[in-house]
């Protein structure tokens, strides 16, 4: 079956500090992959896209890479911050149905 | 320029009553999306619009759900009658041409929905 996973548990870092999110996914030919972030009772806020044939991706203190021998994305936030902390959200397009489809998220708790 | 607009912010309504939710895209944004998020969970897609055309309702529960875009623009979500299990935050969503694929989607803030 198809599954997209991210952490389930909460990830608890220092500020400064590096904050690395994961997102694995099975039985997916994704053509692009997003990131977005969503805040309690907000919907979610676009962050990066990365298509299938880059490697990497970089915006301010955001990279994303995309691996898709080993189907998995790593989401990092370099120097994090208190405000940093919400729930990262990855989502897939696929080739098949041309829709995004949602992990459901990994939150992010950065303490100062 | 004003974000995607959706009203009502919270709904309670009990198991049988019908309920609707409202949805302005931000303009100029041809691709309109309803999304249902249940709670520790990523938002579902429920349809997709490309203009006033509905181009993807697969996971649209027809029995009691519907969806209109009149003229393209606004866009109405209804629940007749709703049941406990609908209890969740319904997202409206729009962007510049969701047939590209990698469009930005742009998220209202959500209508959450109590079924007691």
């Amino acid at each position: 079956s198809q599954k997209i996973e991210q952490n389930s548990e909460a990830l608890n870092i220092q500020e400064g500090k590096t904050a690395t999110l994961t997102c694995n996914y099975t039985n997916y030919s994704p053509a692009y992959l997003q990131w977005y972030r969503q805040d309690p009772g907000r919907g979610p806020v676009f962050l990066l896209l990365i298509r299938e044939n880059e490697k990497e991706k970089r915006k301010e203190r955001l990279k994303v890479t995309f691996d898709t021998t080993l189907k998995q994305s790593l989401f990092h936030i370099t120097a994090s911050q208190p405000a940093d902390s919400a729930t990262y959200l990855c989502a897939l397009l696929t080739y098949y149905g041309n829709k995004l489809v949602f992990g459901a998220g990994t939150i992010l708790r950065v303490k100062s | 320029e004003a974000g995607v607009v959706q009203s009502p912010r919270y709904k309670i309504i009990e198991k049988k009553q019908p309920v609707a939710f409202w949805c302005n895209p931000i303009s100029g944004h041809n691709t309109l999306y309803w999304y249902l998020q249940n709670l520790g969970q990523g938002p579902e897609l429920l349809i997709r619009y490309e203009n006033e055309e509905a181009v993807d309702d697969s996971q649209l529960p027809k029995d009691r759900f519907s969806a209109e875009r009149l003229k393209g623009v606004d866009s109405t979500l209804k629940i007749q009658p709703a049941e406990l299990g609908d209890s969740a935050v319904y997202l409206c969503a729009s962007s510049l041409d969701g047939r590209q694929g990698d469009d930005e989607q742009y998220f209202g803030p959500g209508t959450r929905l109590t079924v007691t």
